[in-house]
C-alpha cells in the first residue's frame, strides 16, 4: 500500500483565481492519477501524470485549465486555473501500484469556488 | 469503451444483517480487474476487495465478498454482519490489464442502521 497526503485539505477561491494542490507519497510510485469528484457524483478522472513525461488528459480536460507537474516519483500537483463556481468539487490524487494492480487514493481536497 | 453501472443509488441494513450491492460492466476486453471501494463521509476512498477476471474463484476479505459472474458481467458485494462503520458510498471500479485507468460507477449510498 500507500500513503498519500494532499494540501490543501480544502480551501474557498474566488472566481477567476487558480489554485495549485499538491499531492505526497511515502514511496516511490510511477503512475499517478488525477480525479475529480462532483458533488453527489462519482469520480472522474483527469488526468495521469508519469514522471519524466507530459501529463495524458482525458477527454473533456486541457492542460490550460489544468496543468499538472510530476517533478520526482513522490509527488505531483494539480493547478486548477481561472476558476469558476463550475470547478467547485473534490480533487483527489491517486496512485497505481503495478505489482497488484491496485490505486490507492488520497483524503482529497474540496474545493469551493465563489 | 468500458462503462460500471451501479443500479442502487441508496440502501440500508440493520446492523448485523447482510447486504448486496450490485455492480454490472460492459467491456470487450477478456483480461481485466475489479474493485469495490468504499468511500466514508471522510471521503478517504479505501479499496475493500479486488477480483481478477481470469480466477474464477470469488474474492473475499473478512466480512466482504463478490460474486463475480464473468459472462453476465456483473460484480456484487456483499457484506456480512454489517457494522455502523460500513456506513459509507461504495464504489464499483474496472480496470483493463493493459492499463492502469480505472472506470468508475456512479456509486451506491450504504446506510447500516443501528
Amino acid at each position: 500500500s500507500a500513503v498519500i497526503s494532499q494540501k490543501p485539505s480544502r480551501d474557498i477561491c474566488q472566481r477567476g483565481t487558480s489554485l495549485t494542490i499538491q499531492c505526497q507519497v511515502d514511496s516511490q510510485v510511477t503512475m499517478m492519477f488525477w480525479y475529480r469528484q462532483q458533488p453527489g457524483q462519482s469520480l472522474t478522472l483527469i488526468a495521469t501524470a508519469n514522471q519524466g513525461s507530459e501529463a495524458t488528459y482525458e477527454s473533456g480536460f486541457v492542460i490550460d485549465k489544468f496543468p499538472i507537474s510530476r517533478p520526482n516519483l513522490t509527488f505531483s500537483t494539480l493547478t486548477v486555473s481561472n476558476m469558476s463556481p463550475e470547478d467547485s468539487s473534490i480533487y483527489l490524487c491517486s496512485v497505481g501500484v503495478t505489482a497488484s494492480y491496485e490505486q490507492y487514493f488520497g483524503p482529497g481536497t474540496r474545493l469551493t469556488v465563489t | 469503451a468500458q462503462t460500471v453501472t451501479q443500479s442502487q443509488p441508496e440502501m440500508s441494513v440493520q446492523e448485523a444483517e447482510t447486504v448486496t450491492l450490485s455492480c454490472t460492466y460492459d467491456t470487450s476486453e477478456n483480461n481485466y480487474y475489479l474493485f469495490w471501494y468504499k468511500q466514508p463521509p471522510s471521503r478517504q476512498m479505501i479499496l475493500v476487495i479486488r477480483q481478477e477476471a481470469y480466477k474464477q474463484q470469488n474474492a473475499t476479505e473478512n466480512r466482504f465478498s463478490v460474486n463475480f459472474q464473468k459472462a453476465a458481467k456483473s460484480f456484487s458485494l456483499k457484506i456480512s454482519d454489517s457494522q455502523l462503520g460500513d456506513t459509507a458510498m461504495y464504489f464499483c471500479a474496472f480496470m483493463k490489464d493493459t492499463g492502469n485507468q480505472f472506470y468508475f460507477g456512479t456509486g451506491t449510498s450504504l446506510t447500516v442502521i443501528p
